[in-house]
């Protein structure tokens, strides 16, 4: 199956700063990608899909402010959580899909964010 | 809404087969049925997914009733490293909407 990638794996941050993650997709090219959210015990949810060159379609709920997604390559889609709060803390992945190959979405290991 | 219903837990011993059940008995004609599995504190792992036919690959079997309002996950010959949380999906649109998905403890 396809690689992705994240970067970092896991960080630690103060609340009220800002951090940012990156998805990679490394042996293919992602025309669109996702971005979920898992708390503690919960099955994943869908933040936002971001295809390439456009703006990000985020799911209702999801501060658009707050969640910053940019997708500006193939291979590359960025989620900034601005001035974090505890509450942000959680496990965010990313997945890649290529059409019109497939519909498959491959996942990324996930990012595990806490917030101090 | 995730629209499937899987049990939320399940049970198989090493080297038997692990028959994970889903009913999607809603199911649109154009809507595929996807499994992916996670691991503790990894991503989702894709696993296989069917439209009408069964399918089977190198990791599992996928039956699908012949009115497609029900499939099973079979994986033939469980390990240890099956241990893990079984998503079954309907996908035909961009969006995967995962549910609480199946349990799988997999015992010596």
């Amino acid at each position: 199956g396809a690689v992705v990638s994240q970067h970092p794996s896991r960080v630690i941050c103060k609340s009220g700063t800002s951090v940012k993650i990156e998805c990679r997709s490394l042996d293919f090219q992602a025309t669109t990608m996702f971005w979920y959210r898992q708390f503690p015990k919960k099955s994943l949810m869908l933040m936002a899909t971001s295809n390439e060159g456009s703006k990000a379609t985020y799911e209702q709920g999801v501060e658009k402010d707050k969640f910053l997604i940019n997708h500006a390559s193939l291979t590359l889609s960025t989620l900034t959580v601005t001035s974090a709060h505890p509450e942000d803390s959680s496990f965010y992945i990313c997945s890649a899909r290529v059409l019109p190959l497939t519909d498959t979405q491959y996942f990324g290991p996930g990012t595990r964010l806490t917030v101090l | 809404d995730a629209k499937t219903t899987q049990p939320t837990s399940m049970d198989c011993a090493e080297g038997r087969a692990a028959n994970l059940p889903c009913n999607h008995s809603t199911i649109s004609g154009n809507e595929y049925v996807y499994w992916y599995r996670q691991i503790h504190s990894q991503g989702p792992q894709y696993i296989i997914h069917g439209l009408k036919n069964n399918e089977t690959n190198e990791m599992a079997s996928l039956i699908i009733t012949e009115d497609r309002k029900s499939s099973t996950l079979i994986l033939p010959h469980a390990t240890l490293r099956d241990t893990a949380v079984y998503y079954c999906i309907r996908y035909n649109t961009d969006k995967l909407i995962f549910g609480t998905g199946t349990r799988l403890q997999v015992f010596p």
